[in-house]
């Protein structure tokens, strides 16, 4: 099995901040991979795949970028609806989802 | 707008047995892969299974190969969980989603869309 390697586990930043959050696969996966958001007590919603290509309707201040093995969700200008915990999960093969990184208020 | 709705969770004791449904509309549900996700209290998610719109394609978690069947009935717009020899590790929500960006041969999809989850509860 491919494993998803995400860090940090928890984000601590203020409105208005840029935030980064890392995913990395054990094996290359041909950019087949999607970034989700998931608020507390909700289902996760798809935000990014194909490693770049932002879901309709997901604002644009979210992107996704990298290739092979190593992948980034930027948040440019942390809303206060972003608040979450954001998971990567791979689909090459078998999928598996990155542990999770809770972006919290700083 | 796609709409997943989930049902039959429920508390069960170890070694019981459970179906999950989904219901789906707002879609062509015969034309889409589908998958069930779980998430176990404060813990992450984990994928469980995957459907293809043909039923000839079908997969499962180690996890739960064995124990769990996944069925659809495209007459009735409905995806089905069944699940037997439950352990208390099973205890988690249980999502179904639509897959996206399926490519036969290349990926397995991500998960365009999901429902609002069912909670499974093993225990004694």
């Amino acid at each position: 099995d491919i494993q998803m390697t995400q860090s940090p586990s928890t984000l601590s930043a203020s409105v208005g901040d840029r935030v980064t959050i890392t995913c990395r696969a054990s094996q290359s996966i041909n950019n087949w991979l999607a970034w989700y958001q998931q608020k507390p007590g909700k289902a996760p919603k798809v935000l990014i795949y194909r490693a770049s290509t932002l879901e309709s309707g997901v604002p644009s201040r979210f992107s996704g970028s990298g290739s092979g093995t190593e992948f980034t969700l930027t948040i440019s200008g942390l809303q206060p609806d972003d608040f979450a915990t954001y998971y990567c999960q791979h689909y090459y093969t078998q999928p598996t989802f990155g542990q999770g990184t809770k972006v919290e208020i700083k | 707008e796609v709409q997943l709705v989930e049902s039959g969770g429920a508390l069960v004791q170890p070694g019981g047995s459970l179906r999950l449904s989904c219901a789906a509309s707002g879609f062509t549900f015969s034309s889409h892969e589908m998958k069930w996700v779980r998430q176990a209290p404060g813990k992450g998610l984990e994928w469980v299974s995957f459907v293809g719109s043909s039923v000839n394609n079908i997969h499962y978690a180690d996890s739960v190969k064995g124990r769990f069947t996944v069925s659809r009935d495209n007459a009735k717009n409905s995806l089905y969980l069944h699940m037997n020899s439950l352990r208390v590790d099973d205890t988690a929500v249980y999502y179904c989603a639509r897959v996206g960006g399926y490519i036969y041969g290349e990926n397995w999809g991500y998960n365009a869309n999901w429902g609002q989850g069912t909670l499974v509860t093993v225990s004694s």
